[in-house]
């Protein structure tokens, strides 16, 4: 079955700080890679996703994450964090046809300091 | 952009009462939904997919004669906590997947549910 693990349960940062939020996957096929975050109270938002081709990805708010296939890795990263990046950040895997269910990381906590 | 309207936001519910939640995509049709369950400080654990005009397909170890799911028109899913007692109490969130989208899935603000 597949799964998906988020290394980190809680991460404090100053603001400026670089940050780095790992994600490992369990499934040997195709799959199609998202990161997602919560703001306290809203729904989930996407942040990026990858599905095909060059393997650094790029997403909104300064975020990119980077697929490493040998590794079964996605992790997400931002160069320098803010305030307002405090959330909860959640890595999800669809494994085979796209459109088909996501699995959920267990989620990081991000809370940074001003 | 697509929107998925899901409410209500919060309910509470006496023991032994059946509660419904809607999930409802408002500007694209979503011919598959997703409902998922998230415990405090946890992640989100996927419950069923439920196809519009057919039968819902439920994860392992969830029970479909508890939470009924109807996805009768493209536009609206509905999951019922039938019976509900206090370990139901969750946060309940749902997804639909816009299939005038290259690949998206939209999310509803989700429902706190507390059983008392």
């Amino acid at each position: 079955a597949q799964s998906v693990s988020q290394h980190n349960h809680h991460v404090i940062l100053s603001e400026a700080a670089s940050l780095e939020l790992g994600c490992n996957y369990s499934y040997g096929g195709t799959v199609n890679l998202f990161w997602y975050v919560q703001y306290p109270g809203q729904h989930l938002q996407l942040l990026l996703k990858y599905f095909s081709g060059d393997p650094l990805v790029k997403g909104i708010k300064g975020f990119e994450a980077e697929f490493i296939k040998s590794k079964f890795s996605f992790n997400l990263r931002k160069p320098s964090v803010q305030w307002s990046d405090t959330a909860e950040y959640f890595c999800a895997v669809n494994a085979g046809s796209r459109g088909g269910k996501l699995i959920f990381g267990q989620g990081t906590e991000l809370s940074v300091k001003p | 952009g697509a929107v998925v309207s899901q409410h209500p936001s919060r309910v509470i519910c006496k023991s032994g009462t059946s509660v419904k939640i809607e999930c409802r995509s408002l500007d694209f049709q979503a011919t598959t939904m997703f409902w998922y369950r998230q415990f405090p400080k946890q992640s989100l654990m996927l419950m069923a997919t439920s196809n519009e005009g057919s039968k819902a397909t439920y994860e392992q170890g969830v029970e479909k004669d508890k939470f009924l799911i109807n996805h009768a028109s493209l536009t609206l899913s509905t999951l019922t906590v039938t019976s509900a007692h206090p370990e139901d109490s969750s946060f309940y969130i749902c997804s639909a997947r816009n299939t005038g989208s290259l690949y998206g899935y939209t999310f509803g603000s989700g429902t706190r549910l507390t059983v008392v």
